[in-house]
């Protein structure tokens, strides 16, 4: 069966250390995988894209790779800060055109 | 501008009642979406409308009912439904030469009584 699952519901770590959120899958061959931030009660917000052909991403202290050898994106925020405390979701494209599926979110707590 | 607005921010109704979610964006994009979202868990796909016609229905009951009546609005209306479905209703939106980064709206909170 069709499966994501994101490393830990929930992540502690200390400000100013790098964190790093996994998303794996079986079952999927997506085209695209996305990682979003949601803030509780608000809708989620996209971060970044990465394709099925690229092996890295980055994007100011955001870093994505991705190994479809392995099934696997990992999410890095290097120097973290309080403020990116937060749920983090990644979202697969699944077989075609405009359906993605997302994985259960790992919540991101950067203690002060 | 890059906001997808939903309206009403919060609805309350009664199973017997008839509601519509509204949805809106100008961001020239193609594609919009419906997702519903329950406490502590990731959104889930409902609807997907493409170049205003619906592309994809993720299985959802009759007792919603999407329409996309130009490229910029999107509406789900909501008719005979059960408390089960009190979740978070989320819109977004995409273009699909961008690789389909979604934009989401804030979210409809609706409880069904």
């Amino acid at each position: 069966s069709q499966k994501i699952e994101q490393n830990s519901e929930a992540l502690n770590i200390q400000e100013g250390k790098t964190a790093t959120l996994t998303c794996n899958y079986t079952n999927y061959s997506p085209a695209y995988l996305q990682w979003y931030r949601q803030d509780p009660g608000r809708g989620p917000v996209f971060l970044l894209l990465i394709r099925e052909n690229e092996k890295e991403k980055r994007k100011e202290r955001l870093k994505v790779t991705f190994d479809t050898t392995l099934k696997q994106s990992l999410f890095h925020i290097t120097a973290s800060q309080p403020a990116d405390s937060a749920t983090y979701l990644c979202a697969l494209r699944r077989d075609y055109g405009q359906n993605f599926v997302f994985g259960p979110g790992t919540r991101l707590s950067v203690l002060p | 501008d890059t906001e997808v607005t939903q309206t009403p921010k919060h609805l309350v109704m009664g199973m017997t009642n008839k509601k519509s979610l509204k949805c809106e964006q100008h961001m020239g994009h193609r594609a919009m979406y419906w997702y519903k979202q329950k406490a502590k868990k990731p959104p889930e796909l409902m609807f997907v409308y493409s170049y205003e016609k619906l592309s994809i229905n993720e299985s959802v009951p009759s007792r919603f009912s999407p329409e996309c009546p130009n490229s910029s609005l999107l509406n789900l209306h909501l008719h005979a439904l059960q408390p089960e479905d009190s979740a978070l209703y989320l819109c977004a939106s995409s273009q699909p030469s961008q690789g389909y980064e979604q934009y989401f709206g804030p979210g409809t909170r609706l409880t069904v009584t």
